[in-house]
């Protein structure tokens, strides 16, 4: 499979506990971004980078939030002390051409 | 600023022709989108359109887009009941990392 891939696809967590989410990109694609999607909403921007740079940082994207690429290939998603209200679908993209979607890690924290 | 607007529910007949309908505010878009979502997965991009286009056909869709009214639609020929998902539309504008915005989606509901 040659798309984007998340991992793991569900998760869930108590409340306070950190979490982390890996996306791999397609790999020929050197931004990668992560989204946030509530029920009933779209997709919301987190953030973005650029190889390994992170350029670009939504105001959504609290200090117990942090995103990492290492090597400007994967990149990681970590929630410190998680709270209810970060119950969503993290959704990672990758561009070329266009951007192209991963299928989500649905979190649930209870 | 950047919003894009969507009707949030669509309900038609199997074989019939769907339409569906988005504006947005940034006339500095350079790409506006379509995704399909079903229940529980990502997003699959179904087609994409340059702002200096007016229309693109791509076997059943067609996407339609008036740059002076800012408005986008969709239309899906012969629907089928596989077509049922929830539909977004989005926008991106020029800038260093060309972020997507996205509409709160459209429910499409095909009834057999």
């Amino acid at each position: 499979d040659t798309g984007v891939s998340q991992n793991p696809r569900h998760k869930i967590t108590k409340r306070g506990q950190n979490v982390t989410f890996r996306c791999d990109p397609i790999s020929e694609h050197n931004r990668l971004y992560w989204y946030r999607q509530t029920l009933g909403q779209g997709p919301e921007f987190l953030t973005y980078f650029q190889n390994e740079a992170q350029l670009e940082k939504s105001r959504l994207l609290s200090d117990r939030f942090s995103a990492e690429r290492p090597k400007g290939s994967f990149s990681t998603l970590e929630i410190q002390r998680t709270e209810q209200g970060d119950s969503a679908m993290y959704l990672c993209a990758s561009r070329g051409d266009t951007q192209y979607f991963g299928p989500g890690t649905r979190l649930t924290v209870l | 600023g950047e919003d894009v607007e969507q009707s949030l529910f669509l309900s038609v007949r199997e074989g019939d022709s769907s339409v569906i309908n988005c504006t947005y505010t940034d006339s500095s878009s350079t790409y506006l989108y379509w995704y399909k979502q079903e229940p529980g997965a990502g997003l699959q991009l179904l087609t994409y359109i340059f702002s200096n286009m007016d229309m693109k056909q791509d076997q059943r869709l067609t996407v339609l887009l008036n740059k002076k009214d800012k408005h986008l639609s969709l239309r899906i020929a012969d629907t089928q009941t596989g077509d049922s998902a929830i539909y977004f539309c989005a926008e991106s504008i020029p800038g260093g990392y060309q972020k997507v915005t996205f509409g709160t989606g459209t429910k499409l509901q095909v009834i057999p």
